[in-house]
């Protein structure tokens, strides 16, 4: 598949866990973006890559949230002593291209992983 | 601050009706683009449609197609023809222009076909 693709699909984490979660954006693609989708809401901003650079991580909503992109491919979201207010589905999207005209840089997205946490 | 409301948090249509999805956005940009997502439950949201509000004309994408009224801030989804696979979510989304190409997304409308 060509698709945006994320790990696992479903998450149940104990409260003060840490857990990762794993984004595999379209091959060659520049741009990763990471949102936070709550119950009944839609998808809100987390963090921005464009290649391995992390250029904007202004929507993490805590320390305890932390987005890498080593090699700038690959994204792991990872989230320190969870707590109940962290579950949420977390989608990953891709695009092309760096920052510039939307237009011609379409973002694509995964299916989410849902984490909930008890 | 950007903001994105979408007040109807449920809608229904007959298969092969005509549906409208209502909008309203805040801003202070004057140059930023506008779109349409649909999350199917399997949950991988795709693009519906799009529009540059520099563009006066509306834009179409076959059974589906867009009413901007910028100075009321408004950009509405009208789907003709409702298909069962149309059933979603829809969301109302909004990019600056100025900044990385960030989604600021309303709260969304599920949207259900009847046959």
């Amino acid at each position: 598949g060509a698709g945006v693709s994320q790990s696992p699909r479903y998450k149940v984490a104990k409260r003060g866990q840490d857990v990762a979660l794993r984004c595999d954006p379209i091959s060659g693609h520049v741009s990763l973006f990471w949102y936070q989708q709550a119950l009944g809401q839609g998808p809100e901003f987390l963090t921005y890559f464009q290649n391995e650079a992390q250029l904007d991580k202004s929507g993490l909503p805590s320390d305890r949230f932390f987005a890498e992109r080593p090699e700038g491919s690959v994204s792991t979201l990872k989230i320190q002593r969870t707590q109940q207010e962290d579950s949420a589905v977390y989608l990953c999207a891709s695009s092309p291209l760096g920052t510039g005209d939307p237009l011609g840089n379409e973002q694509f997205f995964g299916p989410g992983t849902r984490l909930t946490v008890l | 601050a950007q903001t994105v409301t979408q007040s109807q948090p449920e809608m229904s249509v007959q298969e092969a009706e005509t549906v409208t999805l209502s909008c309203t956005y805040d801003t202070s940009e004057n140059n930023y683009y506008l779109f349409w997502y649909k999350q199917p439950p399997s949950r991988q949201m795709i693009l519906v449609i799009r529009q540059e509000a520099y563009k006066q004309q509306n834009a179409t994408e076959n059974r589906f197609s867009v009413n901007f009224q910028k100075a009321a801030k408004s950009f509405s989804l009208k789907i003709s023809d409702s298909q069962l696979g149309d059933t979603a979510m829809y969301f109302c989304a909004f990019m600056k222009q100025s900044t990385g190409n960030q989604f600021y997304f309303g709260t969304g409308t599920s949207l259900t076909v009847i046959p």
